[in-house]
């Protein structure tokens, strides 16, 4: 396809599970992103890549969070032992520029609910 | 830090101009704006880079005072169409990738 595909597009899983949340960018963009939108409220910074390397992983809100891509391409979230909190869609976007100096293009995102 | 957006929300009738302003703590590389309608991903509307290039939506312009650390997204004769959340996103003068969004302003254009 021609966007930013996520998948699944929709997650129910029960407290304690681990969740995968995968994004495949378009092709050649070397940014990626993931931000976490909770209901009703702003985007939530989580991570950027730039190629397969994250310079910046500061917005992982916790340890139970992790995220990898692998070359310049599939980038998986996983969120471990799952909270009620962590209920939310999560976004991915990538950019053919380097960070900050280009427009992203978003996934229509991953919505999971924690039971 | 995130930026903070003014207003929080904001009720037009079409054909009315609206201004949404976004301010930084701290200095920055670049300011990108984002329409969100409900439900949808953000789509791009505009990035402002340091040194004043600006690139983006014909019908939509934006402003930034690098010195303030603030930036303006002007919408003028408002269509039903520029209902949404409208987020402003901001880099870091250090220019390490990491794009912080503001909290969103909710804009909604009325016939």
């Amino acid at each position: 396809g021609a966007g930013v595909s996520q998948s699944p597009s929709n997650k129910v899983t029960e407290k304690g599970k681990d969740v995968e949340l995968r994004c495949d960018p378009i092709s050649g963009h070397t940014a990626l992103y993931w931000y976490r939108q909770r209901l009703g409220q702003g985007l939530e910074f989580l991570i950027y890549f730039q190629g397969n390397s994250a310079p910046d992983k500061s917005g992982l809100p916790s340890d139970r969070f992790s995220a990898e891509r692998t070359g310049e391409s599939v980038s998986t979230l996983t969120i471990q032992r799952t909270q009620q909190e962590d209920s939310a869609v999560y976004l991915c976007a990538s950019s053919l520029a380097r960070g900050g100096t280009g427009e992203l293009f978003f996934g229509e995102g991953s919505r999971l609910t924690v039971l | 830090q995130q930026p903070v957006q003014s207003p929080q929300a904001v009720i037009l009738r079409e054909g009315e101009d609206a201004v949404i302003n976004c301010s930084s703590s701290k200095a920055l590389y670049s300011v990108h704006w984002y329409r969100q309608k409900h439900g949808e991903a953000p789509v791009f509307l505009m990035i402002l880079l340091k040194g004043g290039e600006q690139k983006g939506h014909e019908k939509i312009s934006a402003s930034f005072n690098e010195k303030k650390q603030q930036s303006s997204l002007y919408l003028t004769a408002s269509q039903l169409s520029y209902s949404g959340t409208y987020f402003c996103g901001t880099v870091g003068s250090s220019n390490t990738g990491k794009l912080i969004f503001g909290q969103g302003t909710t804009l909604q254009v009325k016939p």
